[in-house]
């Protein structure tokens, strides 16, 4: 199978602080990550498209310096909140695939709970 | 750019009954892939079945098919012989094919949530 472990899978922090969720390829190696947002009862919005060893490439109207996204190896991407305020929180979900254009698999996502 | 849209936002059905959830889509690529994705409860996206857009052959995969009608632009779901686990949002996306050289993002509809009556 294609195995994407997310973690943490739930978190609660105060407002201000920082906060890192991984993304993990357990069983393949992933060139490119992708972080999704998604509101509650709402659809999934592409937040950015990580690929290993460059810069993301952020989606109009997300803020680059506020979600830092850095994907250092080929079975590793991490999203980074920045100075965290209630409005970021939300379900954070990555998905990773191979090779270009092969099928998204997607982690368990990361519920974001700020205070 | 392009757009998906489910006019549904619930559907019900009975045990062992057939659904069809619908979703069209607006785009001016001729190569493109269509997915439907299952979301439970526990929040995981679950690629239900996937449709290549040069393919005329409706995809199926056990009790779920698809009614791709290309001209149209819609692509609908229906699952047979419903069962209590398939409750869960069920989401339609688009996706650019390689081809095109577009991006690899995932467009997502709305959503329809599908609840399974025992």
């Amino acid at each position: 199978g294609a195995v994407v472990s997310q973690h943490p899978s739930w978190v609660i922090c105060k407002s201000g602080t920082s906060v890192k969720i991984e993304c993990r390829s357990l069983d393949f190696q992933a060139t490119t990550m992708f972080w999704y947002r998604q509101f509650p009862k709402q659809s999934l919005m592409l937040m950015a498209t990580s690929n290993e060893g460059s810069k993301a490439t952020y989606e109009q109207g997300v803020e680059k310096d506020k979600f830092l996204i850095n994907h250092a190896s080929l079975t590793l991407s991490t999203l980074t909140v920045t100075s965290a305020h209630p409005e970021d929180s939300s379900f954070y979900i990555c998905s990773a695939r191979r090779t270009f254009g092969q099928p998204q698999h997607f982690g368990d996502g990361t519920r974001l709970s700020i205070l | 750019a392009q757009t998906v849209t489910q006019s549904q936002p619930e559907m019900s059905v009975q045990e062992a009954e057939t659904v069809t959830l619908s979703c069209t889509y607006d785009t001016s690529e001729s190569d493109y892939y269509l997915f439907w994705y299952k979301q439970p409860p526990s929040r995981q996206m679950i690629l239900v079945i996937r449709q290549e857009a040069y393919k005329q052959q409706n995809a199926t995969e056990n009790r779920f098919s698809v009614n791709f009608q290309k001209a149209a632009k819609s692509f609908s779901l229906k699952i047979s012989d419903s069962q209590l686990g398939d409750a869960a949002m069920y989401f339609c996306a688009y996706r650019s094919a390689a081809s095109q050289g577009g991006s690899e993002k995932l467009v997502f509809g709305k959503g329809t949530k599908l609840t399974v009556n025992p």
